[in-house]
């Protein structure tokens, strides 16, 4: 595809559940980020991506989220116990590198903790 | 503490006439803005960038100004559409960031025909 795809669109989940959120970025970009906006605020940086290697996660609230890009180019987030609190639109972008390139967004994974 | 702040959570305006919108930073280490646009259930999407050794950057019907005294930037669309009816996120970074972007609230732009 010509933009970057993030699955599911939608995923609820309950209470302590572990979840999976896939970034599909745009095809050569070498950076990749991962946002979460929480409602009625802006995106809130997590982690960034540089290859495969994550450059920055200064961003990541806590030990129960973690995010891999093994190839350099797939990128999953995951979230362990997850909790209500977790809920919000999760956001992928990636960039041609890692400089001040454009960065492409994806339509995000609207989380819900029931 | 919110870094970037975007104090108007919605603003109207008539279809043909300039909107402004408004947008103030606290760290001083900032020196790459960005305004993003953004509608309902997708991504945001780039809108213009202003480099802090500019004043101003234009591009079309968007203006983008830095006042780094104050540490304020808005953004001017004239005119404006009613295609231009979005949230606008102001966002920053610090050098060396990147794309690792501080983000405002958003403001709810809407254009009214």
């Amino acid at each position: 595809g010509a933009g970057v795809s993030q699955t599911p669109s939608n995923k609820v989940t309950e209470k302590g559940k572990y979840v999976e959120l896939r970034c599909d970025p745009i095809s050569g970009h070498t950076a990749l980020y991962w946002y979460r906006q929480s409602l009625g605020q802006g995106p809130e940086f997590l982690i960034y991506f540089q290859g495969t290697g994550a450059a920055d996660d200064s961003g990541l609230p806590n030990d129960r989220f973690f995010a891999v890009r093994p190839e350099g180019s797939v990128s999953t987030l995951k979230i362990q116990r997850t909790e209500r609190g977790d809920s919000a639109v999760y956001l992928c972008a990636s960039s041609l590198s890692g400089g001040r390139t454009e960065a492409f967004f994806g339509q995000g994974t609207r989380l819900t903790v029931v | 503490d919110q870094q970037v702040k975007q104090n108007s959570p919605s603003l109207s305006v008539q279809e043909g006439r300039i909107s402004i919108l408004n947008c103030d930073y606290t760290n001083s280490m900032f020196d790459y803005f960005l305004w993003y646009k953004k509608y309902p259930a997708e991504g945001p999407t780039f809108l213009i960038s202003i480099s802090s050794i500019k004043d101003k950057n234009e591009d079309g019907r968007f203006t983008v100004f830095l006042n780094k005294s104050a540490k304020h930037l808005s953004l001017h669309i004239v005119p404006s559409q009613p295609g231009d009816s979005a949230v606008y996120f102001c966002a920053a970074s610090g050098a060396g960031g990147g794309n690792k972007l501080t983000f405002g609230t958003g403001t709810q732009l809407k254009v009214e025909l």
